[in-house]
């Protein structure tokens, strides 16, 4: 079945420190890929997404591109604040008219002054 | 436009206990899904709803049951309760067709003691 698999974290970081963190998935057809956001104490918030190999999404600094080669959707931002301190989750859904999300395990990032 | 409302916040059970818990969709979006999320486990896909149907179900014992109204909000219910439980399990919400985005609430904390 899909899966999804991201680095656990959790990772620290300075503020204005450039962030990588990686996702690769494993899935059948042309899924649709995601990067959601979950602060303390909420729900996930879409950060964002690619829907074909080769895209490119981008949200807030944050950007992530489709790579179907290395079936990869690994997210980065140049510089890092405070305010990004929270759980990234690396997500699939098949497409096809499915919007059944099979998730990652969740990178916790705390980010420093 | 408000979001996704799920009711309770918080609740507290004891294993063989049954429980429901409520969500309300985002105004005008027809499809409901639910999660649940655990520290072991990540988030896992329970069930989506359209129009009152149950269109994907994911890998849960039958304990685990749903509905959707005519209205769109949906209920989730789990019988016999177990420890393993314990979890937030969230509601998502989403318009019918359109983009592939996810709306979901802060969740109801589900203890069983």
């Amino acid at each position: 079945g899909d899966s999804v698999t991201q680095m656990e974290g959790p990772v620290t970081l300075s503020e204005e420190a450039f962030l990588t963190i990686n996702c690769t998935y494993t899935a059948t057809g042309y899924p649709s890929l995601f990067w959601y956001v979950q602060y303390p104490g909420e729900g996930l918030q879409l950060l964002l997404k690619a829907t074909k190999a080769d895209d490119k999404g981008s949200n807030k600094g944050f950007e992530a591109t489709y790579r179907k080669e290395t079936t990869s959707f690994h997210l980065e931002k140049g510089s890092v604040q405070v305010s990004d301190s929270a759980v990234y989750f690396c997500a699939l859904s098949p497409g096809a008219g499915s919007y059944q999300l099979t998730f990652g395990k969740g990178t916790k990032l705390s980010v420093i002054p | 436009k408000a979001g996704v409302t799920q009711t309770p916040r918080y609740l507290i059970k004891t294993r063989g206990q049954q429980v429901t818990l409520s969500c309300s969709p985002i105004s005008g979006h027809r499809s409901v899904s639910w999660y649940q999320q655990t520290p072991g486990q990540g988030l896992q896909f329970l069930f989506e709803y359209f129009s009152e149907t149950q269109r994907n179900k994911g890998n849960f014992p039958g304990r685990f049951s749903g509905r959707q109204f005519s209205n769109s909000r949906s209920e989730m219910n789990v019988s016999t309760l177990e420890l393993g439980d314990s979890a937030l399990y969230l509601c998502a919400s989403k318009r019918a067709g359109g983009e592939e985005k996810l709306f979901f609430g802060s969740g109801t904390q589900l203890s069983v003691l």
